[in-house]
């Protein structure tokens, strides 16, 4: 069985701040996908990245990043320099390399994000 | 390029009612997703259509509940009779098996209140 975990239920910072977003899992599978979505208070879903399980490399987009580490099963999300922008629910999620594979969402962290 | 449609975008609608909730896929994707969110039980993957054919429909609540696909561009759930505990966001969400695969696309949502 798949299983995220997001033990962060609610982040406040404020802004300029850099935070980091905690996302850990657990999978039989030794081929994965592994994803970030926000979830803005508009409400929509909106996919942020992708990370193959065979790709540890971290990524940076912006003043997003994302640590990848197959050792400790996590896959953690960093903002830096915060906005009040970034406020939103952030959903880590994680599928299977095969067949027909369906995404296991951990329960969302809210980060607010203050002037 | 048009993303994921859904129609309505907000539903209220009294206990007993018939509600039926729209999807228009992403062109080209051949595998669609149907998602319930509540404060609850977080998101919950309904049913899995891939190719039009339903492929997993375990996290269908109860018979009350129904999908269809009768079209690559078109699908509905329907709930019948609704009941105030169906009240929740519903997402469709859809993928590209053969192109960028394992990424999920999300619709805006419906946001459905049963009185």
């Amino acid at each position: 069985a798949q299983k995220v975990t997001q033990a962060q239920t609610e982040i406040s910072v404020v802004e300029k701040e850099d935070v980091t977003l905690d996302c850990v899992y657990e999978t039989r599978d030794t081929t994965y996908y592994l994803f970030w979505y926000k979830q803005p208070p508009s409400g929509e879903l909106v996919f942020l990245i992708r990370r193959n399980s065979f790709d540890e490399q971290n990524e940076i987009s912006g003043r997003y990043s994302w640590n990848f580490q197959k050792s400790t099963s996590s896959f953690n999300f960093t903002i830096t320099a915060s906005q009040v922008v970034d406020s939103a629910v952030y959903f880590c999620a994680l599928s299977q390399n095969s067949g027909y594979s369906t995404l296991t969402f951990g329960k969302g962290t809210m980060l607010l994000v203050s002037p | 390029d048009a993303g994921v449609i859904q129609s309505p975008r907000h539903e209220v609608t009294e206990m007993g009612q018939e509600v039926t909730l729209r999807c228009k896929p992403i062109s080209g994707h051949n595998s669609l997703f149907w998602y319930r969110q509540t404060m609850m039980r977080g998101l919950e993957l309904l049913i899995y259509f891939n190719n039009n054919v339903p492929i997993d429909d375990s996290g269908m609540p109860e018979d009350r509940f129904s999908a269809k696909m009768p079209n690559a561009s078109f699908s509905t759930l329907k709930i019948q009779p609704s009941e105030p505990r169906d009240s929740a966001v519903y997402f469709c969400a859809s993928r590209d098996e053969q192109g960028i695969r394992e990424t999920q696309y999300f619709g805006p949502g419906t946001r459905l209140l049963v009185l």
